[in-house]
């Protein structure tokens, strides 16, 4: 079946600007995160959602950022005035559920292609 | 919060030889280590998992083993090919009942030279 997508792949823009990045998680996935990776970096947590639960925002960086999940489908990762050290590939990531799950495939993340931001 | 050491940072072997991948956390509720491969512009995908309640595990090619008292487990991976040339990411989480969010090292480069 279809994997994770993720949309724009590439997005270009300029200090101060606001952007929105989207997921599509895999169906029927209860568990969605987001992730940061700078340039040669390791993956960085962000925030993720479960069910309907209240999401854990633990590693958003700052008030720029800002999460949105609708039920258990497409989440959008809101980065406002965006600044250069934004620069990143954001990653989003689903699972079955959210870990404590009896097989690896209940445990197991699967990532999207990620979405390339460069903040001029 | 969790803190993931992984070390080293890179690794250069031949064609054939294994490589280890170490890597230590801090959080003892921590009950679930998964590992990732990165190709170069690719997604992270899993090799392998293992739970706390297992010492090791081994799938073809790649086994993990933890380590609990010591808060550490390890990647190796035997008979190494240049396919096997990518970015290692090691992660651990709390699973159920905590923070299910996986809090990654920082990724191993390895180089498998033909």
């Amino acid at each position: 079946g279809a994997g994770v997508s993720q949309s724009p792949s590439n997005k270009v823009t300029e200090k101060g600007k606001d952007v929105e990045l989207r997921c599509d998680p895999i169906s029927g996935h209860t568990a969605l995160y987001w992730y940061r990776q700078r340039l040669g970096q390791g993956l960085e947590f962000l925030i993720y959602f479960q069910g309907n639960s209240a999401p854990d925002k633990s590693g958003l960086p700052s008030d720029r950022f800002s999460a949105e999940r609708t039920g258990e489908s497409v989440s959008t990762l809101t980065i406002q005035r965006t600044q250069q050290e934004d620069s990143a590939v954001y990653l989003c990531a689903s699972s079955r559920s959210s870990g404590g799950g009896r097989t690896k495939d209940d445990n197991e993340q699967f990532f999207g292609p990620g979405t390339r931001l460069t903040v001029l | 919060g969790e803190n993931v050491e992984q070390h080293p940072s890179t690794l250069s072997v031949q064609e054939g030889d294994s490589a280890v991948i170490k890597c230590t956390y801090s959080d003892s509720a921590s009950n679930y280590f998964p590992w990732y491969k990165q190709e170069l512009g690719k997604r992270p995908q899993l090799i392998i998992d293992i739970r706390s309640n297992v010492g090791e595990k081994k799938d073809q090619r790649i086994a993990v083993t933890l380590n609990k008292t010591a808060k550490h487990f390890s990647l190796h991976i035997t008979e190494t090919q240049p396919e096997d040339s990518a970015v290692y990411f090691c992660a651990a989480s709390k699973g159920k009942g905590g923070s299910e969010k996986l809090v990654f090292g920082k990724g191993m480069k390895l180089t498998v030279n033909p």
